[in-house]
């Protein structure tokens, strides 16, 4: 069973403050990692997928990279509308998405 | 193009109703897809369509049936509504399950409430 595991749940960050998020999973045969943006009430919105171990994606002040067992979404200086929860999902056979917990982030100014 | 809509955006059932979730795309695509979202345990889905015609469960289908009218409208069904079933709904879309990768737009969810 494909499992996706993301910490820490909750980040709080001062505006200018680089972190990093986690997304641990287990899957067999890996077709796609893809990172989510969520904000409240809303739909989640796509950011990146990433294929192989050792990609890496950028948009903005974030950066996805991918090794065979996580994913980190680096977020270098961040303002407070990069405030949101964070979702990561895998895919493997099956043309399913298996979603972690997400992480939610708040960036205070 | 609108996306993915769905409708309604809010609703509130008491036990044992009935409800159909209307969900439709403007963007050809052929993958639809129904998940629930509850606090703290992320995405999960409830039933897919990977192309008009077929629909297949997912995680939780349990209490709930599918429709995929035609290639750009997928409905939910809950044909008697448990107090379990309180969550926000979100139906999703995807160009081409063959395809590589390709990434699935949400809709902005209908928040459903069964007292």
């Amino acid at each position: 069973e494909d499992q996706v595991t993301q910490s820490p749940e909750a980040l709080r960050l001062q505006e200018g403050e680089s972190s990093s998020l986690n997304c641990s999973y287990t899957v067999s045969g890996l077709r796609g990692l893809f990172w989510y943006r969520q904000d409240p009430g809303k739909g989640p919105e796509f950011l990146f997928t990433l294929y192989s171990a050792g990609e890496e994606k950028e948009k903005e002040r974030l950066k996805a990279t991918l090794t065979k067992k996580e994913s980190f979404l680096h977020i270098t200086a961040p303002k407070p509308e990069d405030s949101a929860t964070y979702l990561c999902a895998v895919e493997a056979a099956g043309n399913k998405l298996t979603f972690g917990g997400g992480t939610r982030v708040l960036v205070k100014p | 193009n609108a996306g993915v809509t769905q409708t309604p955006k809010f609703q509130v059932l008491k036990t044992g109703q009935s409800m159909t979730l209307q969900c439709a795309q403007d963007m050809n695509h052929n993958s639809m897809y129904w998940y629930r979202q509850d606090p703290g345990m992320g995405l999960r889905l409830i039933y897919y369509s990977a192309s008009e015609g077929t629909t297949d469960k997912g995680e939780v289908p349990n209490g709930y049936n599918v429709s995929r009218l035609n290639k750009r409208e997928f409905s939910l069904r809950l044909e008697s509504a448990a107090p379990s079933q309180t969550s926000v709904y979100f139906c999703a879309s995807r160009a081409d399950p063959r395809g590589a990768y390709n990434e699935q737009f949400f809709g902005p969810g209908t928040r459903l409430t069964v007292l």
